[in-house]
């Protein structure tokens, strides 16, 4: 059974690098796509970008400039790097596997919560 | 960028009611629309993708349908399980959801 596990730093400080890493387990990274989304306490989802095993991106344009997503299949990994990040950038960040090449998402990780504040 | 509303935004119903939620979309999405739940403090599940294709293990009380601009979620014979909040989302172009529905209890 694959599961998705995310890791990283609960507290990030402003305009620092928020640093995150997706762990699949019982399964390969490889031949899939993997998207990050967030959701901020409260609200609704939002997708983020999403990173294919090849290492091939696409990013919702309103993180442009900002997001880098990554793949290692060494480690079965995926990783997500979100740079100078402000307290609108406080949520629950969780990764979902796509469904095929399609931008639906059939299995998810339970997500963290990063809190952004100095 | 393409734009979802759902109504209602929350809805009260009792077990074994029937439940319609709507999703519009700014512009059409042909049939790329999925619908997911989520309850306090989890991850979204797939339920419905391709606007009608119900997910592997879902209930067959979940029904989705609509093309374009408009498209529905239908639970029937609600069950206690089912108490959650309900998102749709677009993969027409990028991605993007709803703001959610809330089904409560009555």
């Amino acid at each position: 059974q694959v599961q998705l596990r995310v890791s990283g730093p609960g507290l990030v400080k402003p305009s620092e690098t928020l640093s995150l890493t997706c762990t699949v387990s019982g399964g390969s990274i490889s031949p899939s796509y993997w998207s990050w989304m967030r959701q901020a306490p409260g609200k609704g989802l939002e997708w983020i970008g999403y990173v294919h095993y090849t290492g091939r991106t696409s990013y919702n344009p309103l993180f442009s400039g900002r997001i880098t997503l990554s793949a290692d299949t060494s480690t079965n990994q995926v990783s997500l790097n979100l740079s100078s990040v402000t307290a609108a950038d406080t949520a629950v960040y969780m990764c979902a596997r796509q469904g095929g090449s399609y931008r639906y998402f059939d299995l998810w990780g339970r997500g963290t919560l990063v809190t952004v504040s100095s | 960028d393409i734009q979802l509303t759902q109504s209602p935004s929350t809805v009260s119903a009792s077990v074994g009611d029937s439940v319609t939620i709507t999703c519009r979309a700014s512009e059409s999405l042909s049939i790329w629309l999925a619908w997911y739940q989520q309850k306090p403090g989890k991850a979204p599940t797939l339920l419905i993708y391709k606007g009608s294709t119900l997910e592997s293990g879902v209930p067959s009380r979940f029904s989705g349908s609509g093309a374009g601009t408009e498209f529905s979620l239908t639970i029937t014979s609600l069950q206690p399980d089912d108490f959650a909040t309900y998102y749709c989302q677009q993969y027409r172009r990028y991605v993007s959801f709803g703001p959610g529905t809330t089904v409560d209890m009555k």
